[in-house]
């Protein structure tokens, strides 16, 4: 089974600096897709990236970008520029691609402090 | 141990049928929750128990009915199912309520004819 595991409950990061989140996971499968989720208090929760297996290149959005290292299964989550709007759980998940199973992190809780 | 189980993990069912997803945690957690994942991948919150009492009811149809028997439970039951209810469904629990450490069940997929 793909387990995925997030080492850090809680992270903390300056208003303007740079954060990264620890995701890492297990899986004896090739091919397979990797996501960040964000739920901030309002509790819904947005997809912020996503990462295809076979892609070399790592992934980014705006001020996201992952650090896909896939020897490793590690799939790290970086924020640049944290604004205080990005205070939220991250939950890291993982998604096969054959059986579309999908697992989840328990999560990292992240503070911006002005 | 499976901390969060759902079931059935499939499910296919015709159109204005009735049917229910089991979830359950063995936790001990307080909170529990049901999510809905669409085709793309977005994941929606729609209901939260906090010791079998609602405490999250985002928007959606009043078909959708969680029922929480105890606090270990919480069972989703849809009425009159429809063909843009087919999504992935999510169980979590947490000790707390969201945003919180939330642990995930393994997801129903449901198929609607």
């Amino acid at each position: 089974a793909q387990t995925v595991t997030q080492s850090q409950p809680e992270m903390s990061v300056q208003e303007a600096e740079t954060v990264t989140l620890s995701c890492t996971y297990d899986t004896s499968e090739s091919d397979y897709y990797l996501f960040w989720y964000k739920q901030p208090p309002s509790r819904q929760m947005i997809l912020v990236i996503r990462q295809e297996a076979y892609k070399q290149q790592n992934a980014t959005e705006n001020r996201f970008s992952v650090n896909f290292q896939k020897a490793a299964k590690s799939f790290s989550l970086k924020i640049s520029d944290s604004q205080l709007g990005d205070a939220a759980m991250y939950f890291c998940a993982y998604e096969g691609a054959n059986n579309n199973d999908m697992r989840f992190g328990a999560g990292t809780r992240l503070t911006v402090k002005p | 141990d499976t901390a969060v189980s759902q079931t059935p993990k499939y499910l296919v069912t015709q159109m204005g049928n009735d049917k229910s997803i089991k979830c359950e945690q063995n936790l001990g957690h307080d909170t529990m929750y049901w999510y809905k994942q669409d085709s793309k991948k977005f994941l929606k919150i729609m209901f939260s128990y906090n010791n079998k009492e609602l405490i999250i009811n985002e928007t959606v149809p009043n078909r959708f009915s969680p029922k929480s028997p105890d606090k270990a439970h919480l069972n989703l039951h849809i009425n009159s199912l429809e063909l843009g209810d087919s999504a992935v469904y999510f169980c979590a629990s947490s000790q707390d309520a969201a945003p919180n450490e939330q642990f995930f069940g393994p997801g129903t997929r449901l198929t609607v004819l």
